[in-house]
């Protein structure tokens, strides 16, 4: 089976830089991706790593080590619309669904 | 459609009755997926469509669920019998295929009373 964990909540301030980590547990890891969830909406993707390192795409970037089991996505200059919850999400094996961990609750402070 | 589609948006019925959901992916996405999203829980898989086929079905939760796909484009989801913890928002996402993004629909939100 899979194991994903990542912290059920944080809180940060406005303009601040936050990191939300997730480490995982799997064999045949074959990706790993984050997603943006608001309350009461479908979640959107974020990012996706397959290999080590760090992908950036504007204030978000995620980062990937494989030989470790984690990642962590990096959110900087918060916004109050940041506030949500962000889903960490494995794919591995011959599967194709992603396999989600809880969530993060992320909320930004004025 | 820009999309992936999904109706009702809500849905309350009574406990024992059949409900169906409805998913329409993004036009050309091969891959199919259900999930769904208990209160204050993570998405939990369900089922995974390639074309009209149904490689994995290991996430349905008992034989009440079942679900199906015709043309290659939209899905059903019926649940037989509905019970109380049946109630959750069901998600609908497609994808190119493989491992690749998947885009998510806005929800079926089943309430069981």
């Amino acid at each position: 089976g899979q194991n994903i964990d990542q912290p059920t909540e944080m809180t940060a301030t406005e303009g601040a830089i936050v990191q939300i980590n997730c480490t995982y547990q799997t064999s045949g890891f074959n990706g790993l991706f984050w997603y943006q969830q608001h309350a009461g909406e479908a979640p959107t993707f974020l990012s996706y790593n397959v290999l080590d390192g760090l992908e950036e795409k504007g204030r978000f970037s995620s980062f990937l080590s494989r030989s470790k089991g984690y990642s962590y996505l990096l959110l900087k200059e918060l916004q109050m619309k940041d506030s949500a919850s962000y889903l960490c999400a494995v794919i591995a094996g011959s599967a194709r669904q992603l396999t989600f961990g809880s969530g993060t609750q992320l909320t930004v402070l004025p | 459609g820009a999309g992936v589609s999904q109706s009702p948006s809500n849905k309350v019925t009574e406990k024992g009755k059949d409900v169906e959901l409805r998913c329409d992916p993004i036009s050309g996405h091969t891959a199919l997926y259900w999930y769904r999203q208990s209160l204050g829980q993570g998405l939990e898989f369900l089922i995974y469509f390639q074309g009209n086929s149904a490689p994995d079905k290991s996430g349905l939760p008992s034989d009440r669920f079942s679900a199906e796909r015709t043309g290659g484009s939209v899905s059903t989801l019926t649940i037989q019998r509905t019970q109380q913890e049946d109630s959750a928002v069901y998600l609908c996402a497609s994808s190119l295929g493989g491992w690749g993004e998947q885009y998510f629909g806005p929800g079926t939100r089943l309430t069981v009373t």
